[in-house]
């Protein structure tokens, strides 16, 4: 009865290198968010994914960012050529069926990047 | 721009106070939540209030959501050290899109 799976729970890449975080979400939901929080801030949203479909992706930049939520197997958020300024908490979070009026999310504890 | 607004952004109070944090927006929202987040985990979920007025009780923490669904409040009674953490609201339309606030980091001192 797994939670909301990521990893790594940390990762340190240069300038310039390609970071790529991936989650797992809960059994049996099909609704992935990725998310992004500096210290002692709230949440930022970046992107909505579905099985092999990005619904939203409004808040995530239009370079070097991109998401993707294969058939079989995780979700993966691709930051290329990473800057200092991509340096954060990367939050993914799950949820089962939506349109309900119970909707919640279940998060992951997140990846830790850090770019030197 | 903010659609969630939440204050105060920081608080720090003795063990045993009453606290009470708001989040507040000009937008009407079908349902809202409150998570608390500890250093180096993601947001719980504590509740989630769908109707106007709505008032939750978990414990020693009372959730109020606006008349008009666009605000609430969290109170807690005879806080605890255990209670420190970021306290966020979220709130959603059609279930399409969750909507973070900006965020309250409680402390409390033993």
């Amino acid at each position: 009865n797994a939670g909301v799976m990521q990893n790594p729970r940390h990762l340190v890449r240069r300038r310039g290198q390609e970071a790529r975080l991936r989650c797992s979400p809960m059994k049996g939901h099909s609704h992935v968010y990725w998310y992004r929080q500096l210290p002692e801030e709230g949440l930022k949203f970046m992107v909505y994914l579905q099985k092999e479909n990005i619904i939203d992706e409004s808040g995530m930049p239009k370079e070097r960012f991109s998401a993707e939520f294969p058939k079989e197997g995780p979700s993966i958020l691709r930051i290329q050529q990473v800057v200092r300024g991509d340096s954060a908490a990367y939050f993914c979070a799950s949820s089962p069926v939506l349109g309900a009026t119970n909707e919640k999310l279940f998060f992951g504890s997140g990846t830790q990047l850090s770019v030197l | 721009t903010q659609l969630l607004e939440q204050s105060p952004q920081f608080l720090s109070i003795q063990e045993g106070e009453n606290l009470t944090v708001y989040c507040n927006s000009s937008s009407v929202f079908s349902s809202l939540q409150w998570y608390r987040q500890e250093p180096g985990e993601g947001p719980v979920l504590l509740v989630t209030v769908v109707t106007g007025g709505e008032v939750k009780k978990l414990k020693r923490l009372t959730f109020q959501f606006g008349d008009a669904r666009k605000d609430s409040s969290l109170h807690i009674t005879a806080a605890q050290p255990g209670d420190t953490g970021l306290y966020l609201c979220a709130a959603t339309n059609t279930g399409n899109q969750f909507y973070f606030g900006t965020g309250t980091s409680l402390t409390v001192i033993p």
